[in-house]
């Protein structure tokens, strides 16, 4: 059954620091999605994206994130200068025009910022 | 805005017994609402979802769910719980579709189950 990947699994970073959490999403899927949970809290969403732009956005997603689809297969959220806050769990999720109503979440990447 | 309300932070059932994870929505319009489960360090797996229909949809490992429009309610249920549905439950809900390309999820704060052996 395909599958929603992400890589790395755990990634720990200074302050400051630039850090870019890759996805794989399902291959025939179209719109992609980044969330994040904090430790203890709600997943939330951050960004979605399709045909090669951002669809929409949250306020938590500001100008020091950014997400690009580099190939045809990959799917990137970059942050550009790391704070302790942005530690959490990143999920990206996928889904289809057809099934647009059901997102399918990978592993996740958990990125500790110290 | 959209809003999703589960009001037990943990739920105890016993092995066999019948369980039951509540969530509670606020969306404009007919909602689209969705359960996820997420086992300890992994992430979340789709389970249901409710988009038009029959109030009571069928998922994965004999899970159902009811939608009660007049409650704003879509609470989980399975008939007999086994130990392996331990997990961290999430209802969410999005936006019915109205071409905007708005399709991000809300989540509720997520519910742990506990099945006692």
């Amino acid at each position: 059954e395909p599958e929603v990947t992400q890589t790395p699994s755990h990634q720990v970073t200074q302050m400051g620091q630039e850090v870019i959490l890759r996805c794989v999403p399902i291959s025939n899927h179209l719109y992609f999605y980044w969330y994040r949970q904090i430790l203890g809290q709600k997943v939330e969403f951050l960004v979605s994206f399709y045909n090669n732009e951002i669809s929409e956005k949250s306020e938590i997603f500001d100008d020091q994130f950014s997400v690009e689809r580099p190939d045809g297969s990959n799917f990137t959220l970059k942050i550009r200068s790391t704070k302790l806050e942005d530690s959490a769990m990143y999920f990206c999720a996928s889904s289809d025009p057809r099934g647009v109503d059901t997102q399918y979440f990978g592993p996740g990447t958990r990125l500790t910022v110290l | 805005a959209q809003s999703v309300a589960q009001p037990e932070d943990q739920v105890n059932v016993a092995e066999g017994n019948p369980l039951t994870v509540k969530c509670t929505y606020s969306v404009s319009g007919n909602p689209y609402l969705f359960w996820y489960v997420q086992y300890p360090n992994r992430g979340l797996q789709f389970l249901l979802k409710y988009i038009t229909g029959d109030n009571l949809v069928k998922g994965s490992y004999g899970f159902e769910a009811e939608f009660n429009k007049s409650q704003t309610s879509f609470h989980l249920k399975k008939p007999s719980a086994l130990v392996s549905d331990s997990a961290l439950y999430f209802c969410a809900v999005r936006a019915p579709y109205s071409g905007a390309g708005s399709y991000q999820l809300t989540f509720g704060k997520g519910t742990k189950l506990s099945v006692i052996p």
